[in-house]
């Protein structure tokens, strides 16, 4: 059951850069889709969502776009901070929420 | 900022023993989670709870767990006799909404089963 895939464990960007991550779905049901932040010992918390009706939201720093057609979804941080780095979860909803594996962001400074 | 809460934050437990691991939901909310992780996978739904009764479970969610909301701020996971691969970190959520547009997360609890 992977409805919802990120193939890139690992990112690493500067400090200033355009950090992208990528997310795939299978599921053309979902009709939210979500990204989560993740620190270490600390529980998942939402960062920006995008309906399915949209292609683009944004919110400061942080971009989503959701391309239907291609069952894909990115985020754009701009500009990235060392505080930024943590692991991000992308996300899916149609009665349940369902998560991707996960990127680890790191930032440098 | 309202948050949500669990306790304890690690459980050590012998494989067969009974645990119940606890959670307070923000105050407000009426839809509330249960997720685990595994050690180097993904976040995984187990199950959504609404109006005292489980609204969806899913495969992981077999007949050793249970959910409760024994009062009117408590959420409870139980598993009644625990097997080495329920290790995991467990995570509870709670929601305005059906929708699931936003969940939001308490901070886990780390069950190592011995």
């Amino acid at each position: 059951d992977q409805q919802v895939k990120q193939n890139s464990p690992s990112l690493s960007v500067q400090e200033g850069r355009i950090s992208i991550l990528n997310c795939d779905y299978t599921n053309s049901m979902f009709d939210y889709f979500l990204w989560y932040k993740k620190y270490p010992a600390e529980g998942p918390t939402f960062l920006i969502s995008i309906s399915s009706i949209k292609d683009k939201n944004e919110d400061g720093r942080f971009t989503v776009f959701l391309n239907k057609s291609a069952k894909h979804l990115s985020l754009h941080i701009v500009p990235s901070q060392p505080g930024d780095s943590a692991v991000y979860f992308c996300a899916a909803s149609e009665s349940r929420t369902v998560f991707g594996t996960g990127t680890r962001l790191l930032v440098s400074p | 900022e309202p948050e949500v809460t669990q306790t304890p934050s690690h459980q050590v437990t012998q494989m067969g023993q009974e645990v119940i691991l606890r959670c307070v939901p923000i105050s407000n909310h009426l839809y509330f989670y249960w997720y685990r992780q595994i050690l180097g996978q993904k976040v995984e739904f187990l199950v959504s709870f609404y109006n005292n009764e489980i609204s969806e479970k899913s495969e992981i969610f077999d007949d050793q767990f249970s959910v409760e909301r024994p009062d009117g701020s408590n959420f409870t996971l139980k598993i009644r006799s625990t097997k080495l691969e329920d290790s995991a970190m467990y995570f509870c959520a709670s929601s305005e909404r059906q929708t699931n547009e936003k969940l939001f997360f308490g901070s886990g609890t780390q069950l190592s089963v011995l």
